[in-house]
């Protein structure tokens, strides 16, 4: 089983809606989470960390659910420019330098 | 500008021909790391650096030798490459004091071992 989980997608989206995803992990104890945003191939870049109480960005609306060990990323009013992978990314709880990816959640926002 | 290069962006080789790839900060972060990307795999860590002289490493350092013999640059070593290694790979530095925050990647290199 891999240690972080994400459904592939791809998600289309029709501009202005709204869109929500999940990942899912395999550590409890795990306790640093990311989202990260990949443009065809490009480096990833953050998009934001993910915090207990659950953060919010703009448009992007992140939360963890400790319980069923996912955290989500909901992306409100989307734009044609959110099209690209997302990456869940959660950091080894045993070591500061490890982290795992998921494979991303691709999303096409359309016209 | 704060930014990580990476070179080469594009190389292809052959089977057991050493080759080395270059990453270099300019952000005087302490923690590096290199990882892999395939399709339908996502990123999968190879090796990371904590400080200079301090390394470990990740989930698949197999076949790969780094060091870090300067806070700024993280050489990847492929002392003989297999067609297997063939990937785009990253290189990543970030910051260690406080809580764990974002990592910097670099523009990444395609590899291709024939």
């Amino acid at each position: 089983r891999k240690e972080v989980e994400q459904d592939p997608g791809p998600f289309n989206v029709p501009e202005g809606a709204t869109v929500a995803f999940n990942c899912t992990y395999s550590n409890s104890a795990s306790q640093s989470f990311f989202w990260y945003r990949q443009d065809c191939r490009k480096e990833p870049k953050l998009l934001m960390s993910v915090y207990s109480s659950g953060n919010e960005d703009g448009r992007f609306t992140a939360q963890l659910n400790r319980a069923s060990q996912y955290i989500s990323l909901l992306i409100r009013d989307s734009k044609l420019s959110d099209s690209a992978t997302y990456l869940c990314v959660v950091n080894d709880p045993d070591s500061w330098g490890k982290f795992q990816f998921g494979a991303g959640t691709q999303v096409v926002v359309t016209p | 500008e704060a930014q990580v290069t990476q070179n080469p962006r594009y190389l292809i080789t052959v089977t057991g021909k050493k080759l080395t790839v270059t990453c270099s900060q300019n952000m005087n972060h302490e923690y590096m790391s290199w990882y892999r990307q395939d399709p339908g795999l996502g990123l999968r860590q190879i090796y990371y650096s904590m400080n200079v002289e301090v390394t470990d490493k990740g989930d698949v350092p197999e076949g790969y030798k780094v060091s870090r013999k300067e806070k700024r640059n993280f050489p990847l070593i492929l002392e003989s490459p297999s067609p297997n290694q063939t990937s785009l790979y990253f290189c990543a530095s970030r910051k260690t004091s406080g809580r764990i925050g974002e990592q910097y990647f670099g523009p990444g290199t395609r590899l291709t071992v024939t």
